[in-house]
């Protein structure tokens, strides 16, 4: 079983569209969360990171993190074409033999139609 | 652009050759992390320098080797290559806000997209 569990998609929304992405992991150790964008054949670009439980909220995304569950989310609001892109969501354990170490979910492809 | 520069973009070589990837952290980020993407097992961590020390190490190949130079650019080599090294390889960097930095902010470069025939 991987540490990670993302659904790979496709998920496909209708612009305008609220798009709804989530993980869960197993190791509860980790203490930060992120979620990457990344377009086809590019780098991943780093979205939103998270310390901990809660929620973060940056212009129409909003990160949750529900440490109890073991389940992290973002959503998009309004989305646009131009969200279309895979989401991955990566997470770290805040120990020295785990520095640096970012765990990823397999990524979820979105596509946001006109 | 996430400031982090990585080359080449494109590499096609041999089995049993041997490769270099390059990559330059952003200004200021003393961390530098590599990770392979391939279509079966996602992006995974292979290995960690900060300020020219190794620091963490993933799931490396023993054929796969790292060094972070002084002026802080780093460098992959994959050697005895194989066809299922084919992947893209990834750098990030991290570090430059101060304080203690557990790589919670990885900006990625570009990638090397590498084609092994």
């Amino acid at each position: 079983q991987k540490e990670v569990e993302q659904d790979p998609g496709p998920l496909s929304v209708p612009e305008g569209a609220i798009v709804s992405l989530n993980c869960t992991y197993s190791n509860s150790a980790f203490q930060y969360f992120m979620w990457y964008r990344q377009y086809s054949r590019k780098g991943p670009e780093l979205l939103m990171y998270t310390y901990s439980s809660g929620n973060k909220e940056d212009g129409r995304f909003t990160a949750q993190v529900d440490k109890s569950s073991k389940y992290i989310s973002l959503f998009i609001r309004d989305s646009q074409p131009s969200d279309s892109a895979t989401y991955l969501c990566a997470m770290s354990a805040m120990t020295t033999d785990s520095w640096g170490k970012l765990q990823f979910g397999a990524g979820t492809q979105v596509v946001v139609t006109p | 652009d996430s400031g982090v520069t990585q080359t080449p973009k494109h590499l096609i070589t041999a089995t049993g050759q041997r490769v270099t990837l390059r990559c330059s952290p952003r200004s200021g980020d003393l961390s530098v992390y590599w990770y392979q993407q391939s279509l079966d097992q996602g992006l995974q961590f292979l290995i960690q320098y900060y300020n020219g020390e190794e620091r963490a190490k993933g799931n490396i190949l023993e054929r796969f080797s790292a060094q972070q130079f002084p002026d802080l650019h780093s460098e992959l080599n994959l050697s005895s290559l194989e066809l299922g090294d084919s992947a893209l390889y990834f750098c990030a960097s991290s570090g430059s806000s101060g304080g203690a930095d557990w790589g919670e902010t990885q900006y990625f470069g570009p990638g090397t997209r590498l084609l092994v025939l």
